[in-house]
């Protein structure tokens, strides 16, 4: 089974300054990494996932992340936030292959609350 | 394109009553899940469904059933609402695994 641990519930910053976002995950197989972006009453969107091949992903809106195997982590970064930054961000984890039908279940994160303040 | 709609968008229940959350999507995608999002705890899988026909449990699936009898449709019900179903719902879709998932704009439900 796969689990996840954002390590930081919420996160204040100030605008233009860098961001990083932490998450660490545990899995006993190959996995997939993902994160999501939520804005207020909106639905979940994808900024970035890791598959395989290069351990730096880079996603939109100018995040990126890196895999990092041997500390089981795959922290975001975004080098200058913006105040429309300001959203939910759910690290989630799939293993890469499953039982019935399993490996398409996503585990998600409890969630990193990130407010920019101008 | 549609993508993964659901209704009704927002509901409140009352505690003992039963309802259906409704979930289609239209881009031919074997897989589909619900998950429910509560304030604090991110997203938990409550079933999912790989093909018509198949369904499994996920994380949290006591007090709901789900059918799938055709590709599009993936309805979740909710028999004997209960306060702890107070949550918002979010249906999704992949072809095979989690590499391409397509979430619905999501179900706000309040049982009181």
């Amino acid at each position: 089974a796969q689990s996840v641990t954002q390590l930081d519930s919420q996160v204040p910053v100030f605008e233009e300054a860098p961001v990083e976002l932490r998450c660490n995950y545990s899995s006993s197989v190959s996995v997939y990494l993902f994160w999501y972006v939520q804005y207020p009453n909106q639905g979940l969107q994808l900024l970035l996932k890791y598959l395989s091949g290069s351990t730096l992903v880079k996603g939109i809106n100018g995040f990126e992340a890196e895999f990092n195997k041997s500390q089981t982590s795959f922290h975001l970064r975004k080098p200058s936030v913006h105040i429309s930054d300001t959203a939910e961000y759910f690290c989630a984890v799939s293993a890469t292959v499953g039982y019935g039908g399993s490996q398409g279940n996503l585990i998600f994160g409890k969630g990193t609350k990130l407010s920019v303040k101008p | 394109n549609a993508g993964v709609t659901q209704t009704p968008k927002f509901r409140i229940l009352k505690i003992g009553q039963s309802m259906t959350l409704q979930c289609t999507q239209d881009m031919n995608h074997n897989y589909m899940y619900w998950y429910r999002q509560d304030p604090g705890m991110g997203l938990k899988l409550i079933y999912y469904s790989v093909g018509a026909g198949i369904t499994d449990k996920g994380e949290v699936p006591n007090g709901y059933n789900v059918s799938r009898s055709t590709t599009e449709d993936f309805p979740l019900r909710l028999e004997l609402a209960a306060p702890s179903q107070t949550s918002v719902y979010f249906c999704a879709s992949s072809y095979v695994d989690s590499t391409g998932y397509t979430f619905g704009s999501g179900t706000r439900l309040t049982v009181v």
